[in-house]
């Protein structure tokens, strides 16, 4: 089982549309997960850190489960500007992040 | 806002040269990464930094790398003799904590080709 496993997509979606990202990981022991966002040929950038009981930032909506190890990032009222790929990330120990391979999202007019 | 910055944005070297890429992580940040990611593929962890020493590395971080700190600011990482595969881009991060803690915050990228 790979260590971080999202869904490659591409996610075709219209505009203000809803769409879901799911998640695996598979080291039981990971503590911390995080969603970053990276543009074409940029750096990652931070969309938001999850937390045990879920949490929101705008349309943005990030749940963990820690029992089935499943991350998932949902974002609602979809924007041409949320063009992106989304990559999970899980710190499976001390100071070392792994990421998935990164969801790719294309929100059309 | 502050950033991690990394320079060279590209690099084109010789297979078998040496060469440094270099980060300056965010000023009050402790905790310093590098990590890659080859054209099309996902992010790689290559190895953690903190207090002048390694902190984790990856199956990746061989022999041919090395990090160091050599002053106050500025964070580097050698890759010894290059190979056709260690094309990539490499980026640098830094955190005020440990990535158990808190995420990690990105520099540009440096585009390594080694032809």
């Amino acid at each position: 089982r790979k260590e971080v496993e999202q869904d490659p997509g591409p996610f075709n979606v219209p505009e203000g549309a809803t769409v879901a990202f799911n998640c695996t990981y598979s080291n039981s022991a990971s503590q911390s997960f995080f969603w970053y966002r990276q543009d074409c040929r940029k750096e990652p950038k931070l969309l938001m850190s999850v937390y045990s009981s879920g949490n929101e930032d705008g349309r943005f909506t990030a749940q963990l489960n820690r029992a089935s190890q499943y991350i998932s990032l949902l974002i609602r009222d979809s924007k041409l500007s949320d063009s992106a790929t989304y990559l999970c990330v899980v710190n499976i120990h001390n100071n070392d992040m792994r990421f998935g391979a990164g969801t790719r999202l294309t929100v059309k007019p | 806002e502050p950033e991690v910055t990394q320079t060279p944005s590209h690099q084109v070297t010789q297979m078998g040269q040496e060469v440094i890429l270099r980060c300056v992580p965010i000023s009050n940040h402790l905790y310093f990464y590098w990590y890659r990611q080859i054209l099309g593929q996902k992010v790689e962890f290559l190895v953690s930094f903190y207090n002048n020493e390694i902190s984790e590395k990856s199956e990746i971080f061989d022999d041919q790398f090395s990090v160091e700190r050599p002053d106050g600011s500025n964070f580097t990482l050698k890759i010894r003799s290059t190979k056709l595969e260690d094309s990539a881009m490499y980026f640098c991060a830094s955190s005020p904590l440990g990535t158990r803690n808190t995420e990690a915050f990105f520099g540009q990228g440096t585009r390594l080709t080694v032809v």
